[in-house]
């Protein structure tokens, strides 16, 4: 069965303190996988897709990482504004672009 | 405006009534999507659109809930008789031949039942 998992379930930070939030994920194909971030109220907004082990791609204190069994959203000297719910989600092949999403990972960074 | 807006933004529903939600996809988008979302989980997939076909509605949880799209642009998500159950935030998102595989979200319908 396809799924995604994503830990820890919350994590809260002091600003400036850097870590690693973690997508594990079982496919079946995998074509793509998406990080989202969701504000409080709010739709989730794109931050990456990655298509392929060992791609990395950067977004202001952003980094995202993919392997063949997970991939990791680094997140370096955080603000508080960097306070949401981040997801992880896949998409398969054959399966139409529809995405399945982990459960998130609630971020909290005080200042 | 340039992203997916969705309406009503909150709707409150007294058990057995039913409910309409609206979504308006950015303008070109052929590809649109539904989702279901439960406090503090992540979304899950209801129904998918290319264009005006309904490809893939798997994810319906059941035989009351009903979407369209009949000119390929602005969707409707039904849902007949609502129970309780059915209370949570329905996300609407919409890809297009210039975004790949990655879609993009509005804010939600946040629907509560009493």
């Amino acid at each position: 069965e396809d799924q995604v998992t994503q830990s820890p379930e919350a994590l809260r930070l002091q600003e400036g303190e850097s870590s690693s939030l973690n997508c594990s994920y079982t496919v079946s194909g995998l074509r793509g996988l998406f990080w989202y971030r969701q504000d409080p109220g709010k739709g989730p907004e794109f931050l990456f897709t990655l298509y392929s082990a060992g791609e990395e791609k950067e977004k202001e204190r952003l980094k995202a990482t993919l392997t063949k069994k997970e991939s990791f959203l680094h997140i370096t000297a955080p603000k508080p504004e960097d306070s949401a719910t981040y997801l992880c989600a896949v998409s398969i092949y054959n399966q139409g672009g529809k995405l399945i999403f982990g459960q998130g990972t609630e971020l909290s960074v005080k200042p | 405006g340039a992203g997916v807006s969705q309406s009503p933004r909150y709707k409150v529903a007294k058990r057995g009534q039913d409910v309409a939600l609206r979504c308006d996809p950015i303008s070109g988008h052929v590809s649109l999507f539904w989702y279901q979302q439960a406090l503090g989980q992540g979304p899950e997939f209801l129904t998918y659109f290319q264009n005006e076909a309904q490809l893939d509605k798997s994810g319906l949880p059941s035989d009351r809930f009903f979407a369209e799209r009949p000119e390929g642009s602005v969707s409707t998500l039904k849902i007949q008789r609502t129970q309780q159950e059915d209370s949570a935030v329905y996300l609407c998102a919409t890809g297009g031949p210039a975004t790949g595989n990655t879609i993009y979200f509005g804010e939600g319908s946040w629907l509560t039942v009493v």
